[in-house]
């Protein structure tokens, strides 16, 4: 089975550009999530999508959105970038329903801001 | 909120060594509890889980035990190898909600 699959793998930017990162869930799986890991801020949970709407959201800037497609593939959008965006940008999959399922991750998209 | 502790390190062990590392939570209800390990340059795995009070949670030598009495969920092994070095972090979610919160992590280095 395969993994969750994120794109690209790196990303360089400049201040006041937007990028889009996209990410395959495991097959079957509808929820997606995604986290930001920096090294000050360790792990922070931006939000969680589940056929196709946004069921939880975490404390970011409006910059920050996302959205999933019927395929259950998610995209995740960042706009007028700043330097503090530099981070691994990291997406998980779940089955979605039923309690206390793992969430799996993919290896994540790398974003540096110039 | 929920909230996560977990002691930060790094921990530096030589191979065949006992591995503890420490983590407590603060949440509402009763949490899943997660152990996640990262190695350089990839994603997060699932190292174990445990859903309830007094469960627990194993694979590949490692071991965590769900404490409610103390809401701890230190993870333990018995005796590392060098290809355990990575960062391992405790994280929790509350029951359908599927956001994690994780712990800061903490770096384990094993030396041969």
């Amino acid at each position: 089975k395969a993994g969750v699959t994120q794109t690209p793998r790196y990303l360089i930017k400049t201040r006041g550009q937007q990028v889009t990162l996209s990410c395959s869930p495991i097959s079957g799986h509808r929820s997606v999530s995604w986290y930001q890991q920096t090294p000050g801020q360790g792990l922070q949970f931006l939000f969680e999508y589940f056929s196709e709407t946004q069921r939880n959201k975490g404390n970011f800037p409006g910059r920050f959105s996302g959205r999933q497609f019927s395929n259950s593939r998610s995209e995740m959008n960042v706009s007028t970038l700043e330097l503090g965006d530099s981070a691994l940008y990291l997406c998980a999959s779940s089955p979605g329903t039923g309690d206390n399922q793992p969430q799996h991750f993919g290896d994540g998209t790398r974003l540096s801001i110039l | 909120g929920d909230s996560v502790t977990q002691m930060e390190g790094p921990v530096t062990l030589s191979e065949e060594a006992f591995l503890t590392i420490n983590c407590t939570y603060t949440a509402t209800g009763y949490p899943s509890l997660f152990w996640y390990v990262q190695y350089p340059g990839e994603g997060l795995q699932l190292l174990l889980k445990a859903t309830k009070a007094d469960d627990k949670g194993s694979n590949k030598g490692f071991e965590a035990t769900y404490r409610k009495e103390t809401t701890s969920f230190h993870l333990e092994k018995g005796s590392v190898q060098v290809s355990d070095s990575a960062v391992y972090f405790c994280a929790l979610t509350g029951g359908s909600n599927y956001k994690l919160t994780f712990g800061k992590g903490t770096l384990l280095t094993v030396n041969p």
